[in-house]
């Protein structure tokens, strides 16, 4: 029973254009989403959350957007770089520190 | 601040053998949650300590065990491993609060191989 889906597993996205990774999820007991980056054989880094009472929060570059009634939330960066490259996770919380992840997103910022 | 360290980095092991893990969450940090990532699976939630106390558990076997000392600091055993236990191995803190708001920040992981 996948509760928090990553529909697309990978995006090609040009230097100075905006990305733009999507998420979903089915368990309405959710009320904390999070996302992350991560590179390979290494741990996840935070990179920007959202309380179910909010609908959008920005962090610099780093926009999430979340859809309650949609149960949707995005991640938006702008602009995009290289330096952006990497899978994108990402999770949802609700009933105590349990973390949900979807299955990730490659993100590729081309130069 | 320091953030999440994990040792070892790497270990290889062979069918049947244990081992233990070890976890040093981030100064003042009081939960820490334990994942496996695998190729299959994706991350999942094995099991989080807060004040020594297993407070979560996900659906792993029982082979699978922590526990979490006085110092917040955390261990992570796996007995008669499996070839299937071969994984990446995340360690993550959070102040412990739980639900909005409380953040967990992920230590670089240990690389576990089963021959």
């Amino acid at each position: 029973d996948q509760q928090v889906k990553q529909n697309s597993p990978s995006l090609s996205v040009q230097e100075g254009r905006i990305s733009i990774l999507n998420c979903d999820y089915t368990n309405s007991m959710f009320d904390y989403f999070l996302w992350y980056k991560k590179y390979p054989a290494e741990g996840p880094t935070f990179l920007i959350s959202i309380s179910s009472i909010k609908d959008k929060n920005e962090d610099g570059r780093f926009t999430v957007f979340l859809n309650k009634s949609a149960k949707h939330l995005s991640l938006h960066i702008v602009p995009s770089q290289p330096g952006d490259s990497a899978v994108y996770f990402c999770a949802a919380s609700g009933e105590g520190n349990k973390l949900v992840f979807g299955a990730g997103t490659i993100l590729r910022v081309k130069s | 601040k320091a953030g999440v360290t994990q040792t070892p980095r790497y270990l290889i092991k062979t069918r049947g053998q244990q081992v233990t893990l070890s976890c040093s969450p981030i100064s003042g940090h009081r939960s820490v949650s334990w994942y496996q990532q695998t190729p299959g699976q994706g991350l999942q939630f094995l099991f989080e300590y807060f004040s020594e106390t297993q407070r979560n558990k996900g659906n792993f076997p029982g082979r699978f065990s922590g526990r979490q000392f006085s110092n917040s600091r955390s261990e992570m055993n796996v007995s008669t491993l499996e070839l299937g236990d071969s994984a990446l191995y995340l360690c993550a803190s959070s102040l412990g609060r739980g639900g909005i708001g409380d953040t967990q920040y992920f230590g670089p992981g240990t690389r576990l191989t089963v021959l």
